[in-house]
């Protein structure tokens, strides 16, 4: 079945960086973006960015521009997120997520239809 | 960036009863791209609707999705034990995503 499955819970210094990995199975890894949201705790859903898997074509929220990076390794069907100069409000967990599209009726249709389970990012001195 | 502001914050209704979610957008969004997710604690989200109103597969038929432009509406039709949950509208615009706030549909 389709899935994706992150890498495990990461606790971190503040200034350091931190690299989560999203493994995907069940379909063709090049043929959707993959997404990275974050949660806070207790609070609501951030969209930080997304990638494309076939042509490492990336696209950042303004708010994470200059510290995050999304890469690839297709050859393992593995999207990561590295985020960098971390300090305490990053604390959260961190979801990759496929944005699947279809054609219905000429019309395109784009939604996020499969999500990792989270990976908790920790960061504390 | 497109602001999705939902209401209410939280909803206080019992098992059986109808629950209208409502999601404003601060300007006019492709209902191509607007979606709604639910969210239980310690869960990833999970997709209800796409299109503002087609339903994901395997989602059960008493949720369904309207609007279009600015104003869409998320409806359970009668709420099961299972459907107690956090509600959030998504979509796409000015290359972005965005996420509304979320509603709390909680036991009375």
């Amino acid at each position: 079945q389709v899935q994706l499955v992150q890498s495990g819970a990461e606790v971190k210094k503040p200034g350091a960086s931190v690299k989560v990995s999203c493994k995907a199975s069940g379909y063709t890894f090049t043929s959707y973006d993959i997404n990275w949201v974050r949660q806070a705790t207790g609070q609501g859903l951030e969209w930080m960015g997304w990638m494309n898997p076939n042509s490492g074509n990336t696209g950042y929220a303004q708010k994470f521009q200059g510290r995050v990076t999304m890469t690839r390794n297709t050859s393992i069907s593995t999207a990561y997120m590295e985020l960098s100069s971390l300090r305490s409000e990053d604390t959260a967990v961190y979801y990759c997520a496929r944005l699947y599209h279809i054609v219905l009726s000429y019309y395109y249709y784009y939604y996020m239809d499969v999500w990792g389970k989270g990976t908790t990012v920790t960061v504390s001195s | 960036e497109i602001v999705l502001t939902q209401s209410p914050g939280t909803l206080s209704l019992s098992p059986g009863e109808r629950a209208t979610l409502s999601c404003r957008a601060s300007q006019s969004v492709s209902s191509s791209y607007l979606a709604w997710y639910q969210q239980k604690p310690g869960q990833a989200p999970r997709l209800l609707i796409y299109g503002a109103s087609s339903r994901a597969t395997g989602i059960p038929d008493r949720f369904s999705g309207s609007g279009s432009g600015t104003d869409f509406t998320l409806t359970i039709s009668r709420l099961e034990p299972e459907d107690f949950a956090v509600y959030y509208c998504q979509q796409y615009g000015s290359s972005a995503w965005t996420f509304g706030q979320g509603t709390k549909v909680e036991i009375k």
